[in-house]
C-alpha cells in the first residue's frame, strides 16, 4: 500500500516571494511521483513528474521539485511566485501494480491538496 | 487538450435516484479512470478500466458501478444516490501502458445529491 501526505493544507505568500509545498510519501516499493495543479473550476494539469535519474525535476511555469529517497519526500518549489499561481496543488504517486502481462494499471494515489494563495 | 469531455458538467439530484455520468475520449486510449474530489481528501480512485469490458474497483467503489462497452466511453453509475456522494467527479485517461505515463483529466462533473 502507498500513501501521500501534503503537510500544509493552505500556504499564503506574497507575490514574488519563494514558495515550497511539501509532500511526503510512503511506499514499500519504487514509485513514480507527480505534481498536478488545479486552477479554480478546472480539471487537473500536470506540473512535473519524477521517473528516475536526476533528483531535481523541472516543470512548467517555473516550478521544480526535488526527490529525496531517504526522506521519502518530493517537495515542490518556485523561486518567485505570481498572482496567477494561485491554485490548488496535488502531489501523487503511481503504484507499481501490474497485470499478468506486465502492463502497469497506473493507479494514482493523491495527497490531500495544498491551496496556494498569492497576495499582491 | 487531451480530448476528454464529461457530461453533464453539473447535476442536482435527489437521494435515492439513479445517476449516470459519462466520460468520452476522442483518442481511443486503453486506460480510463474515475476519481472523486472532496475537500481534505484530494482525489480518490473510484473505478478504472484497462479495456472494453475490463474494469476494476478503486479505493472508494462502494455505491458505484461502471461500464465500458466502447473504447471511447466510460460510464459511472450511482445506482441510488446518497448525500455522501455529493462531490466533484473527474475522469482521466492515460496514454501508454507504463506506470510513469501521465494521466490527463477531464473538466469534471459537479454532482449535488439533496
Amino acid at each position: 500500500a502507498q500513501s501521500v501526505t501534503q503537510l500544509d493544507s493552505q500556504v499564503p505568500v506574497f507575490e514574488e516571494a519563494p514558495v515550497e509545498l511539501r509532500c511526503n510519501y510512503s511506499s514499500s516499493v519504487s514509485v513514480y511521483l507527480f505534481w498536478y495543479v488545479q486552477y479554480p473550476n478546472q480539471g487537473l494539469q500536470l506540473l512535473l513528474k519524477y521517473l528516475s535519474g536526476s533528483t531535481l525535476v523541472k516543470g512548467i511555469n517555473g516550478f521544480e521539485a526535488e526527490f529525496n529517497k531517504s526522506q521519502t519526500s518530493f517537495h515542490l518549489r518556485k523561486p518567485s511566485v505570481h498572482i496567477s499561481d494561485t491554485a490548488e496543488y496535488f502531489c501523487a504517486v503511481s503504484g507499481p501494480s501490474h497485470n499478468a502481462g506486465g502492463t502497469s494499471y497506473g493507479k494514482l494515489t493523491f495527497g490531500q491538496g495544498t491551496i496556494l494563495t498569492v497576495h499582491p | 487538450d487531451a480530448g476528454i469531455t464529461q457530461s453533464p458538467r453539473h447535476k442536482v439530484t435527489e437521494t435515492g435516484t439513479p445517476v449516470t455520468l459519462r466520460c468520452h475520449q476522442t483518442e481511443n486510449h486503453r486506460y480510463m479512470y474515475w476519481y472523486r474530489q472532496d475537500p481534505g481528501h484530494g482525489l480518490r480512485l473510484i473505478h478504472y478500466s484497462y479495456g472494453v469490458k475490463d474494469t476494476d474497483k478503486g479505493e472508494v467503489s462502494d455505491g458505484y458501478s461502471v461500464s465500458r462497452s466502447k473504447t471511447e466511453d466510460f460510464l459511472l453509475t450511482l445506482e441510488s444516490a446518497t448525500s455522501s456522494q455529493t462531490s466533484v467527479y473527474f475522469c482521466a485517461i492515460r496514454p501508454g501502458t507504463g506506470g510513469a505515463d501521465t494521466q490527463y483529466f477531464g473538466p469534471g462533473t459537479r454532482l449535488t445529491v439533496l
